[in-house]
């Protein structure tokens, strides 16, 4: 059983669609990560939320923590085919490691 | 430029010969740990260090050996490695609390064990 549910575990979309995936999970974090992995390399964070019902704004990325602090979202308008890749979140917990979700791969089409 | 470097990139090898895999970074990080990727079940730590000489067991550390007897340098060891150990494996490493702070991944190691 996964401490971190990701969903959709695949994504397929045209060029200019905007998108939104989930990470999930019954506890709760002090901190959610977010990073994106391309073939061949390691992942790589694009942002960290920390407070409750936080929303932090990456250009076109828009990222939410929940306000029981169990779940996020990544919300990506207009995507680009350079933002295909693998989106993994990682959650900690306290006084614990962090912990990574299993993936949303996300492709997309020109 | 700060990095982590992970070698070999590939490697092929046979149950049960033993291997090591080296992990190095040169941003004085004190927490650095080890993954595996596997399909469909995103990245599980094996070992984490948090500092010189301090170790612990992580959520799938059975198989594996690990030490730190320099900051900059973790290595995995597969004592003797199965067809179950195939995957591919991250080292990482964070400047402190572990949750806070940018965690920086090497470029990888796929191991394959036949």
């Amino acid at each position: 059983t996964q401490l971190l549910e990701q969903s959709p575990q695949f994504l397929s979309i045209q060029e200019g669609e905007n998108l939104t995936v989930y990470c999930n999970s019954s506890s709760v974090f002090s901190s959610l990560q977010w990073y994106r992995q391309e073939p061949g390399e390691g992942p790589v964070l694009l942002v960290t939320v920390v407070t409750g019902g936080e929303v932090k704004k990456l250009k076109r990325l828009t990222f939410q923590f929940g306000d029981a602090r169990k779940d996020s979202s990544l919300h990506i308008t207009a995507a680009q085919t350079g933002d295909t890749g693998l989106y993994l979140c990682a959650g900690a917990r306290y006084g614990q490691n962090f912990v990574f979700g299993p993936g949303t791969r996300l492709s997309v089409l020109p | 430029e700060a990095q982590v470097t992970q070698n070999p990139r590939y490697l092929i090898t046979v149950t049960g010969k033993k291997l090591t895999v080296t992990c190095s970074q040169n941003m004085n990080h004190e927490y650095m740990s080890w993954y595996r990727q596997d399909p469909g079940l995103g990245l599980r730590q094996i070992y984490y260090s948090m500092n010189v000489e301090v170790t612990d067991k992580g959520d799938v550390p059975e198989g594996y050996k690990v030490s730190r007897k320099e900051k900059r340098n973790f290595p995995l060891i597969l004592e003797s490695p199965s067809p179950n150990q195939t995957s591919l494996y991250f080292c990482a490493s964070t400047p402190g609390s572990v949750g806070w702070t940018e965690a920086f991944f090497g470029q990888g190691t796929r191991l394959t064990v036949v």
